[in-house]
């Protein structure tokens, strides 16, 4: 059983759309963050979040962690096919990172 | 300004050779994570590292499996008498001090067991 469930699995959509993935626990966690990991690469840290209702922004990418900090969701406006990968969220209460099964997302240009 | 270095990215390894991983964090992080993803499985947590000491071995199998991480150069995982199960993907991650949850991960090191 996944600590971290990410929906969608899978998401394939076109150059210039707007696509929002999310991360759900019904744990409590400190801190969470979100990573993209490209084919035999790993994870590249996009942003770490630690205060609950916190939003941030990282150009056309937009993070949130919910009020109780128990979820979180990334949303990317006007994607490009360079936002193509596997997106990963994390979250920990020390130092153990526990990841998502993550979710691929695919932009066609 | 290198990120954290892992080498080597492939190895291949017989049943019941040993298999030695290297990982140089990042200039001024002191502390070692590492993860292994197994396929078709998410990111776990084996062992967490400081110079010289293991602070969190938990998540590591307890037989065949030790990480150090010596005063002087690279932390190194090392796998004796490998099995097929071990074939995966190895994952270090390194953090400043005092900020446990911003870890920045290497390119992996993919171990294939024959």
């Amino acid at each position: 059983t996944q600590l971290l469930e990410q929906s969608p699995q899978f998401l394939s959509i076109q150059e210039g759309e707007n696509l929002t993935v999310y991360c759900n626990s019904s744990s409590v966690f400190s801190s969470l963050q979100w990573y993209r990991q490209e084919p035999g690469e790993g994870p590249v840290l996009l942003v770490t979040v630690v205060t609950g209702g916190e939003v941030k922004k990282l150009k056309r990418l937009t993070f949130q962690f919910g009020d109780a900090r128990k979820d979180s969701s990334l949303h990317i406006t006007a994607a490009q096919p360079g936002d193509t990968g596997l997106y990963l969220c994390a979250a920990t209460n020390d130092y153990k990172l526990s990841f998502g099964a993550g979710t691929t997302v695919t932009v066609r240009a | 300004n290198a990120g954290v270095m892992q080498n080597p990215r492939h190895l291949v390894r017989r049943r019941g050779q040993e298999a030695r991983l290297r990982c140089s964090p990042m200039k001024g992080h002191s502390h070692v994570y590492w993860y292994r993803q197994l396929p078709e499985e998410g990111l776990k947590f084996m062992v967490y590292l400081q110079k010289e000491n293991i602070i969190d071995e938990s998540g590591m199998p307890k037989e065949r499996f030790s990480a150090e991480f010596p005063k002087e150069g690279p932390s190194i995982l090392r796998i004796q008498q490998v099995v097929r199960g071990d074939s995966a993907a190895y994952f270090c991650a390194s953090s400043p001090p005092y900020s446990a949850d911003t870890q920045y991960f290497g390119p992996g090191t993919r171990l294939t067991v024959l």
